[in-house]
């Protein structure tokens, strides 16, 4: 059973398109993220949501809008496809609530997202 | 903002060697954790240290933290092919969430 998976691994799209990345945990966790992992392996926080609401929103861009429609699942969507958008885009989840010690992050496999 | 950055940016050693990878980071922290990330992998949680404590063991995994230099170092005794990946260090400062460093890329040749 995978703990926190995400889909699709793979997604290849022109500029201008707007694309969808989906995360599901069954740990049972709390909290989830989203995190940005550029071509030189640089880890940045984009989103963090406690039960359902957001409660770190980092200096991202407004085409990114992240849904929680429970707290098993932690969508992307991102209209407006960039260039600059492509990147891997990993989701986590931790029992702790994303405040002081968190705790430990499990994160899925990432999903390579390239814009031409 | 980033907080952690690792040293070495690249590492390549033998198998059998020993692995020293450092972290240095920028403000005070309740828990600092490394991380590796095998290539096209999600990252995999290795070990948390408290600011409260010196050092921690787990297995062939050797962490100190040293939070008056405000530096951590990850210790892999005995290495082996499997280890080669990259390893993050990873701080908890408060009410953010984790704030990951660029990473260590450690090549294990056999």
């Amino acid at each position: 059973d995978t703990a926190v998976s995400q889909t699709p691994k793979y997604l290849v799209t022109q500029m201008g398109n707007d694309k969808s990345i989906k995360c599901e945990q069954n740990l049972g966790h709390d909290t989830m993220y989203w995190y940005k992992q550029d071509s030189k392996k640089f880890l940045k926080i984009m989103f963090s949501y406690n039960n359902k609401e957001l409660i770190i929103n980092e200096t991202v861009p407004n085409r990114f809008s992240p849904k929680s429609p429970d707290k098993a699942h932690l969508n992307l969507h991102i209209n407006s496809l960039e260039l600059g958008d492509s990147a891997v885009y990993f989701c986590a989840s931790s029992r702790g609530s994303g405040g002081p010690n968190t705790g430990e992050l499990f994160f899925g496999e990432g999903s390579r997202l390239t814009v031409l | 903002s980033q907080q952690g950055e690792e040293d070495p940016q690249a590492l390549s050693i033998q198998e059998g060697e020993n692995a020293t990878m450092n972290c240095s980071y920028k403000t005070s922290i309740n828990n600092l954790q490394w991380y590796r990330q095998n290539s096209g992998r999600g990252l995999v949680h290795l070990i948390l240290i408290r600011s409260n404590e010196r050092e921690k063991h787990s297995g062939r995994l050797r962490v100190t933290l040293d939070t008056s230099k405000k530096s951590s170092s990850l210790l892999i005794t005995a290495s082996r092919a499997a280890d080669t990946a990259s390893y993050f260090c990873a701080t908890d400062s408060g009410n953010t969430p984790l704030v990951f460093g660029k990473g260590t890329r450690l090549s294990v040749i056999a």
